[in-house]
């Protein structure tokens, strides 16, 4: 059964810093992992999307790697901003199964 | 053009009543998935509907959970005899699966469910 752990849980930088927020899974068996956006009450903002071939993708001042043999992807923020705080999760689509299975999330949070 | 829809946007009901939550996909997308957000389990997949295909219903905790997708598009989950664990964030996705490329997730804003 896959299981998806995200560290920290919750982590509060000063604007400007660059950042660095962890998943690791246990099932290298993945077809692609995603990283989320949720702010509060609200629902969940895909940001990024790496395909199991893939190294990497890029956005904006976002970047996700992907290391499937060790199980691990990063979300590094650039410059972060106050409007970047919000809950990230990363889920992964296993190659059995259709359902994405989602980490507990990092609580972001960007003090100006 | 217009994202996924979810309604209602919050509901409370009271132990022991029926509810029936809707989700309307993003448009040509054939695949639709139910999650469930909960303090104390984070997000849990709930059911996969794909074409004309069965659905998967393994992550339906219960026989009172069940769900609907009425001609390929609009799907209700309907929660019977309501309990006070069912309260959590319902959260909708489509996904479009023309290509290897497209198993992207699209989430709704959700519903949230209160049971008192």
């Amino acid at each position: 059964k896959q299981e998806v752990t995200q560290i920290p849980a919750a982590l509060s930088v000063p604007e400007g810093e660059n950042l660095v927020l962890n998943c690791s899974f246990t099932d290298s068996a993945i077809y692609n992992l995603q990283w989320f956006r949720q702010d509060p009450g609200k629902g969940l903002t895909s940001l990024l999307l790496i395909q199991s071939s893939q190294r990497e993708q890029t956005s904006g001042r976002l970047n996700a790697s992907l290391d499937k043999s060790s199980g691990r992807s990063t979300l590094y923020i650039a410059a972060s901003q106050p409007g970047d705080s919000a809950t990230y999760l990363c889920a992964v689509k296993s190659n059995a199964g259709n359902m994405l299975t989602f980490g507990g999330g990092t609580r972001l949070m960007v003090k100006p | 053009g217009a994202g996924v829809s979810q309604s209602p946007s919050n509901k409370v009901t009271e132990k022991g009543k029926d509810v029936e939550l809707r989700c309307d996909p993003i448009s040509g997308h054939t695949a639709l998935y139910w999650y469930r957000q909960s303090l104390g389990q984070g997000l849990e997949f709930l059911i996969y509907f794909q074409g004309n295909s069965a659905p998967d219903k393994s992550g339906l905790p219960s026989d009172r959970f069940s769900a609907e997708r009425t001609g390929g598009s609009v799907s209700t989950l309907t929660i019977q005899r309501t309990q006070q664990e069912d309260s959590a964030v319902y959260l909708c996705a489509s996904s479009s699966h023309l290509d290897w490329t497209s198993y992207e997730q699209y989430f709704g804003p959700g519903t949230r469910l209160t049971v008192t």
